[in-house]
């Protein structure tokens, strides 16, 4: 079945960049998603991109896909203390099946 | 404003009690889910609806249950609580004729205590 694996944890200093990895297993996935939870609260789009791109940027954040190795990055620039959540990594390949999120990136940004 | 909205936001319940987890939204979306998310982070589906009438179960076995009687209301039920049902619930809810495919919107949770 499909799985989405991502590192646990990051931790960055203030204004330094964070790059947070992501693998999915199904290459027919359509459109691949990054979604932040701030503590004490619920799971927020931040940026998504699809499958036949390589990047996507906005603003301070830049999507990369590699579709070859099935592996997707998110790079926050000059990330702030504000950044600091999890971001969760998600694949849809249906628009019949629910999403699949990885366990998640637990993000903290020292000042 | 269109929003999706979660009640009790915080409950602390004893062994054996029944209850019921509010997930209501304003957005008309067709397509609704919970989840459970553990301490360590990670999500797990535990059901989803596709539309009125339609529920199914989700990837992590769960002693709950839902219904969707209404487009914008879908409760989860623990008939009786126990303390491995300690955890944060989050519901989320989407549109299938959204031009983005797979975009959830997510309530605040609701943590859940059973002692």
């Amino acid at each position: 079945g499909e799985d989405v694996e991502q590192s646990l944890f990051l931790s960055v200093r203030e204004g330094d960049s964070s790059v947070i990895n992501c693998t999915y297993t199904d290459s027919s996935s359509t459109y691949l998603y990054w979604y932040k939870q701030e503590p004490g609260a619920g799971l927020q789009l931040l940026t998504y991109i699809f499958s036949n791109m390589d990047m996507k940027q906005d603003q301070r954040l830049t999507v990369l896909l590699n579709k070859k190795d099935k592996h997707l990055s998110l790079r926050i620039a000059d990330t702030q203390t504000g950044d600091s959540a999890i971001y969760f990594c998600a694949e849809a390949y249906s628009g019949n099946t629910p999403l699949v999120f990885g366990k998640g990136t637990r993000l903290s940004v020292i000042a | 404003e269109a929003d999706i909205y979660q009640t009790p936001r915080y409950l602390v319940i004893g062994t054996g009690k029944k209850i019921t987890l509010e997930c209501s939204q304003t957005m008309g979306h067709d397509k609704m889910y919970w989840y459970q998310q553990d301490p360590g982070m990670e999500l797990h589906l535990i059901h989803y609806s596709y539309g009125v009438n339609s529920t199914e179960k989700g990837d992590l076995s769960s002693e709950s249950t839902v219904s969707r009687i209404r487009t914008e209301h879908f409760p989860l039920t623990l008939e009786s609580a126990r303390p491995s049902h300690t955890s944060q619930y989050l519901c989320a809810s989407s549109d299938s004729s959204s031009g983005l495919q797979g975009e959830q919107f997510f309530g605040p949770g609701t943590r859940l205590t059973v002692l």
